[in-house]
């Protein structure tokens, strides 16, 4: 069964420094997305991408995140200076749009000493 | 998107079906009712989603109330496998791009019990 794949696994970093989180979304689906979640707290929305673009995006995706998508297959997540508190885990999902389900990859455990 | 509201805990036997009930009173008519569970600090995992009619896979069955205000998931026969915590989410659809993205709420945390 096709799967959404992440990472690495985990990621320590030190604050300040740049850390970019992978992503391999599920091949024939069109829309992508990145979620996190802070231990303890909601799984919280912080973009999606689809045709090569930002569709929406929440308040926490400042200036300092982005998102590519450089081939075909891989969905990236860039922090450019990481804080204290962007550690959380880093969920990537897929879907194939409309009504259809998103998908969640394993996700990425980002601390960030 | 609309509001839910679920339990905060419940507990279920093994072996025994877990309904879930999930309120969404101020649901409009284009929005689906969606239910993801995430085991531990795994990735949220999709089970059932639905419009107005009742829907049932082999995961799960969500029943919907005829005005749609509110909604069960049930597990048929819970396992110890099925303690997770359970995420009742309404999602509207139909924006420019079609993909609108998920708000999880804090869901019900479901023991099942040996």
């Amino acid at each position: 069964e096709p799967e959404v794949t992440q990472t690495p696994s985990h990621q320590v970093t030190q604050m300040g420094q740049e850390v970019i989180l992978r992503c391999v979304p599920i091949s024939n689906h069109l829309y992508f997305y990145w979620y996190r979640q802070i231990l303890g707290q909601k799984v919280e929305f912080l973009v999606s991408f689809y045709n090569n673009e930002i569709s929406e995006k929440s308040e926490i995706f400042d200036d300092q995140f982005s998102v590519e998508r450089p081939d075909g297959s891989n969905f990236t997540l860039k922090i450019r200076s990481t804080k204290l508190e962007d550690s959380a885990m880093y969920f990537c999902a897929s879907s194939g749009g409309g009504a259809h389900e998103q998908f969640f990859g394993p996700g990425t455990r980002l601390t960030v000493l | 998107d609309a509001k839910t509201t679920q339990p905060t805990s419940m507990d279920c036997a093994e072996g025994r079906a877990a309904n879930l009930p999930c309120n969404h009173s101020t649901i409009s008519g284009n929005e689906y009712v969606y239910w993801y569970r995430q085991i531990h600090s795994q990735g949220p995992q999709y089970i059932i989603h639905g419009l107005k009619n009742n829907e049932t896979n082999e995961m799960a069955s969500l029943i919907i109330t005829e005005d749609r205000k509110s909604s069960t998931l049930i597990l048929p026969h819970a396992t110890l496998r099925d303690t997770a915590v359970y995420y009742c989410i309404v999602r509207g659809t139909l924006r420019r791009s079609g993909n609108t993205p998920l708000v999880f709420g804090k869901g019900t945390r479901l023991s099942v019990i040996a």
